[in-house]
């Protein structure tokens, strides 16, 4: 099928935001995500955005939303160096033919944040 | 907080072995999810299952099945393992609907 496509690196200086962005593949997708994963770790779910949704703010994370386009987009505000990692995006659909949904996910961007 | 665990973090094993990865979540979750991953691939789903005794075949199945024989479990088997199975393995669980996968910590298989 389609890919869900991200940028593979980004490199930002501590202090100033990051902005990881994503493109998905079905307007139809109902739920969009975002994880974390630190080096030999598993993911962690940062945030997630419903599709009625174009904006949601979490403490530092803005996530936005356009359906239009499906650009899906994080953005790290006072980014440090806690926060390298490889970040995923991942939207949820339902193939043609089944009933279930599940999560396609991108490839993941490093995030390098540079003391 | 959820808890998904996987009983090993790192483990070797041989060429034509039969191999067993365990995962155990403790929030009642009815979907739970193998992935693998490699360098340069992302996260491809193996098998995933959204009740005990269901499962559906993901994007790479072959030379892999599973087994959600309690619901709080579900085992990843490689029948024979090869050297291509060398890889890290995720197991994720969730509510049913769009509820976020909630990821152990993964396992880094190494076949010799």
């Amino acid at each position: 099928g389609e890919d869900v496509e991200q940028s593979l690196f980004l490199s930002v200086r501590e202090g100033d935001s990051s902005v990881i962005n994503c493109t998905y593949t079905d307007s139809s997708s109902t739920y969009l995500y975002w994880y974390k994963q630190e080096p030999g770790a598993g993911l962690q779910l940062l945030t997630y955005i419903f599709s009625n949704m174009d904006m949601k703010q979490d403490q530092r994370l803005t996530v936005l939303l356009n359906k239009k386009d499906k650009h899906l987009s994080l953005r790290i505000a006072d980014t440090q160096t806690g926060d390298s990692a490889i970040y995923f995006c991942a939207e949820r659909r339902t193939d043609r033919g089944s009933t279930l949904g599940r999560l396609y996910f991108g490839r993941g961007t490093q995030l390098t944040v540079w003391p | 907080d959820v808890k998904v665990t996987q009983s090993s973090r790192y483990l070797v094993k041989r060429t034509g072995e039969k191999v067993f990865l365990e995962c155990v979540q403790d929030m009642d979750h009815e979907n739970m999810f193998w992935y693998r991953q490699d360098p340069g691939l992302g996260l491809r789903l193996i098998y995933f299952s959204y009740d005990v005794k269901m499962k559906e075949k993901g994007d790479i199945p072959e030379g892999y099945s599973v087994s959600r024989e309690k619901k709080e479990r579900f085992s990843l088997i490689l029948e024979s393992a090869s050297t291509n199975q060398t890889s890290m393995y995720l197991c994720a669980s969730s509510y049913r609907g769009g509820q976020p996968q909630h990821f152990g910590d993964g396992t880094r298989l190494s076949i010799l």
